[in-house]
């Protein structure tokens, strides 16, 4: 596969369920990114991976942990969600995380619905 | 704190008919600025990248435009197509590690 994939496509869990979302980039960049996209409102940053190293966390819950093992994969573990986190999650990878690199390209995304 | 805005939300246009979709910025010292497309529940598609030190870019349909000091930029659809339905996503990306500010979009629809 080319570009950038995420699976599953769709979940829905408990409250008190542990579940992985996975991301994997086929672009060879090094920059990885978790947005999370509710009804009207704009795409929020979530978390910021550069050369593996976080480098952002944009005061998400502890309930959402990432896990960045190398620059292709990138994971977003959730437990005991809340209702309020049903969106649409999607990752994003780019050259770089600064600079004229720092195009970003889109995975399709996992829905994501908490019962 | 850099905000983005996108002005229509909504548009619907007939087919044929040439459009403009606005977006403008509170901070102008970005580094470049990204047009995205979205189709309902899927990812984003990147249509097109202005770097802060160009005024446009085109592709195909598509003419994007930035004034940075005025904190806006535009992009035109021309003889749009019912295939050109979607919400059109504009983000803002600062210097150093400063990630992608998205507005909320404006959503198209093309009529035939």
């Amino acid at each position: 596969e080319t570009g950038v994939t995420q699976t599953p496509r769709h979940l829905v869990m408990g409250m008190t369920n542990k579940k992985s979302l996975k991301c994997e980039q086929h672009l060879g960049h090094n920059a990885m990114y978790w947005y999370k996209q509710s009804a009207k409102k704009p795409l929020e940053l979530m978390f910021v991976y550069n050369f593996k190293e976080q480098t952002e966390n944009n005061s998400v819950p502890s309930r959402f942990s990432p896990e960045c093992p190398n620059s292709s994969h990138l994971f977003l573990h959730l437990h005991t969600l809340q209702p309020e986190d049903s969106a649409l999650y999607l990752c994003a990878s780019s050259r770089t995380g600064t600079g004229a690199y720092n195009e970003q390209f889109f995975g399709p995304g996992t829905r994501l619905t908490v019962l | 704190k850099q905000e983005v805005t996108q002005i229509p939300a909504a548009l619907s246009v007939p087919e044929g008919e040439n459009l403009v979709l606005n977006c403008s910025f509170t901070d102008s010292a970005i580094y470049n600025l990204q047009w995205f497309r979205q189709d309902p529940g899927k990812g984003l598609t990147s249509l097109l990248l202005i770097q802060s030190s160009q005024r446009e870019q085109t592709s195909g349909r598509l003419n994007a435009s930035l004034d940075k000091s005025s904190g806006r930029s535009t992009l035109y659809i021309a003889a749009s197509q019912p295939g050109d339905s979607a919400t059109y996503l504009c983000a803002v990306s600062g210097s150093g590690n400063t990630p992608l500010v998205f507005g909320k979009g404006t959503r198209l629809s093309v009529i035939a």
